[in-house]
């Protein structure tokens, strides 16, 4: 079964500091990958995805991921971070054949932004 | 277009009480997740519908969990004999059906409180 981690519990960073969120995944295959937003009282909010090709991708709201197979990560970047950042972030793998279509999730980064 | 919507948006019960959660998906999407966030956790799956069926209910942790799909679009998690331990979010999402990979859109969640 594929497993997420996310070491980082909460981080704090400063606006316009830049951002990198960790994220190692464990399945026999390249998965699909994702990252969400949650904000308060908020849905998640998909930011990006990878399927397969660029190992870097682009993703909403000036965030960027890089996919690294040797390294089982698909860490989450900003170059610089505004307050409006400030949320809860998820990775996420699914599975990539037969029926099953859940996601399984991380246990999430609390971001926090100061001023 | 409308999102995902689910009500209650919060939901207050005694322990040994039975509660039913409501999802409505988005219009024309055949595919709907039941997750549930416990405090501090990254969501976790419980049940996918294809359609009105159960494509996979692996996730539902014993057989006081149960969903239904009678129509093809509403969809009702019901709880029975609630548990302190249920207390969690319960976030509902949907998705088209294409072939590969298709994005999961999720709604808002109900908090449920098991006192």
């Amino acid at each position: 079964a594929q497993s997420v981690t996310q070491p980082d519990i909460h981080i704090t960073v400063s606006e316009g500091a830049s951002l990198e969120l960790r994220c190692n995944y464990s399945y026999g295959a390249t998965p699909y990958l994702f990252w969400y937003v949650q904000s308060p009282g908020q849905g998640l909010q998909l930011l990006l995805k990878y399927f397969s090709g660029d190992t870097l991708v682009q993703g909403i709201k000036g965030f960027e991921a890089e996919f690294k197979r040797s390294q089982s990560s698909f860490n989450l970047r900003k170059p610089s971070v505004h307050w409006s950042d400030a949320a809860e972030y998820f990775c996420a793998v699914g599975v990539p054949s037969g029926s099953a279509r859940q996601l399984t999730f991380g246990s999430g980064t609390q971001l926090t932004v100061l001023p | 277009g409308a999102g995902v919507s689910q009500t209650p948006s919060n939901k207050v019960t005694e322990k040994g009480k039975y509660v039913e959660l409501r999802c409505d998906p988005i219009s024309g999407h055949t595919a709907l997740y039941w997750y549930r966030q416990s405090l501090g956790q990254g969501p976790e799956f419980l049940i996918y519908f294809q359609g009105t069926g159960a494509a996979d209910d692996s996730g539902l942790p014993n057989d006081r969990f149960f969903a239904v799909r009678p129509e093809g679009s509403v969809s009702t998690l019901k709880i029975q004999r609630t548990e302190r331990g249920d207390s969690a979010v319960y976030l509902c999402a949907s998705s088209l059906v294409l072939a590969g990979y298709n994005e999961q859109f999720f709604g808002p969640g109900t908090r449920l409180t098991v006192l």
